[in-house]
């Protein structure tokens, strides 16, 4: 039972243009979206985060957009550079002792030169 | 500021053997929680520990146990250990305000 689903396990996208990555979950107890980037050999790394009271955050080059109704967030990237080459993962914290964040499965991004 | 540092980087062990993986948290952080992420899969939740003590758990069998140190460092052991359990394991620390997580780069087991 996959909580938090991305269904797109890769993505290529020319560099300077926008890169659009989606998210679905169905666990409405789900209180607080984030997004992780992944290099390899790396552990994953914070990127951007909303809470559910919110429809949109930005940061720099960053925004996550949440559509509570849909249970779909989104995070756009404008415009791409070829660093931005990593898996993202979206995951999400519900309302556990732990605060854990359940992950969706990834998506390779590939921004060419 | 140090970050979380994970040792070893990369394990092979047998089948029905015992491994213990190793995580020191970020300066400041008092809570570790431990990832499984198998390949083409995103990180899942197994265990969480607060001030030494277990702070909740995923879905994961008893064989999967762990401790964490008045530093805050923390193990994870798994015994019988089976095919399946070959993993990039992931630690993550975090402080009391919620959120910050960070993680380290974690441990690749692979199981024989």
């Amino acid at each position: 039972d996959q909580q938090v689903k991305q269904n797109s396990p890769s993505l290529s996208v020319q560099e300077g243009r926008i890169s659009i990555l989606n998210c679905d979950y169905t666990n409405s107890m789900f209180d607080y979206f984030l997004w992780y980037k992944k290099y390899p050999a790396e552990g994953p790394t914070f990127l951007i985060s909303i809470s559910s009271i919110k429809d949109k955050n930005e940061d720099g080059r960053f925004t996550v957009f949440l559509n509570k109704s849909a249970k779909h967030l989104s995070l756009h990237i404008v415009p791409s550079q070829p660093g931005d080459s990593a898996v993202y993962f979206c995951a999400a914290i519900g309302t556990g002792s732990a605060r854990q964040l359940t992950f969706g499965s990834g998506t390779q991004l590939t921004v060419l030169p | 500021e140090t970050g979380v540092t994970q040792s070893p980087t990369h394990l092979i062990k047998t089948r029905g053997q015992q491994v213990t993986l190793r995580c020191s948290s970020q300066s400041g952080h008092n809570t570790v929680s431990w990832y499984q992420q198998a390949l083409g899969q995103g990180p899942q939740f197994i265990f969480q520990y607060y001030r030494e003590e277990e702070n909740g758990r995923g879905n994961f069998p008893p064989r999967f146990s762990g401790l964490q140190f008045p530093n805050y460092s923390s193990e994870l052991n798994v015994n019988a250990l089976e095919l399946d359990d070959s993993a990039l394991y992931l630690c993550a620390s975090s402080s009391d305000s919620l959120y910050g997580y960070t993680f380290g780069s974690g441990t690749r087991l692979t199981v024989v």
